[in-house]
């Protein structure tokens, strides 16, 4: 597909079980993001890749929370121990910025909706 | 740090008339840019429209414009001929140059409702 794709849809965890999200950005973007949205909230910044290289990780709420997107494509969240405060939707999105032009629109994934039983 | 503030947590307006979404901003970058998207009830957020903080003229997209008024700090979406299909929930976001992050900051959101 030609759009951000995001795995799996939907899921339930128990409170202490490790999860693992992934996103497959739109190819040859070389700008992956994650947010978190809450329900019935904007989507907060987790954090950011260029390429291969985490840029920016200042949204993570805790050193459970762990991205990766070793060959600069498909990226990883990991939420260790979960729990039912991370409850919600999360986000991927890319773009094809390589420059520091702001005027690259992110391409946002439909989510993955996280509940922590 | 930047922030968006979207003061109307929901918004009705009659198919075929226009309405205006409000955001304000605050950041103290000199360089920002602002976006809306479109979330429907199936939860993905569609780009509707981008204004770069030095433009000069409003920017518009078929039945979307922002009227960006910089030294109000605000950036409202008007939407023309409001279709059933607009029902939504809208979110402000801006990008600024913070420490070069190319993050998004978004508002809390407006829901808005088309009635036939």
């Amino acid at each position: 597909g030609a759009g951000v794709s995001q795995s799996p849809r939907y899921k339930v965890a128990k409170r202490g079980q490790d999860v693992a999200l992934r996103c497959d950005p739109i190819s040859g973007h070389v700008s992956l993001f994650w947010y978190q949205q809450a329900l019935g909230q904007g989507p907060e910044f987790l954090t950011y890749f260029q390429n291969e290289a985490q840029l920016d990780k200042s949204g993570l709420p805790s050193d459970r929370f762990f991205a990766e997107r070793p060959e600069g494509s498909v990226s990883t969240l990991k939420i260790q121990r979960t729990q039912q405060e991370d409850s919600a939707v999360y986000l991927c999105a890319s773009s094809g910025r390589a420059s520091r032009k702001k005027s690259y629109e992110q391409y946002f994934g439909p989510g993955t909706r996280l509940t922590v039983t | 740090a930047q922030k968006i503030t979207q003061t109307q947590p929901g918004m009705f307006v009659q198919e075929k008339e226009a309405v205006t979404l409000d955001c304000t901003y605050d950041t103290s970058d000199p360089s920002y840019g602002l976006f809306w998207y479109k979330q429907p009830s199936s939860g993905e957020m569609i780009f509707l429209i981008y204004q770069g903080s030095y433009d000069q003229q409003n920017a518009t997209e078929g039945r979307y414009s922002l009227n960006f008024q910089k030294a109000r700090k605000s950036a409202n979406l008007v939407i023309s001929a409001s279709q059933l299909g607009d029902s939504a929930m809208y979110f402000c976001a801006m990008i600024g140059d913070q420490g070069g992050s190319e993050k998004l900051v978004f508002g809390k959101g407006t829901k808005l409702t088309v009635n036939p």
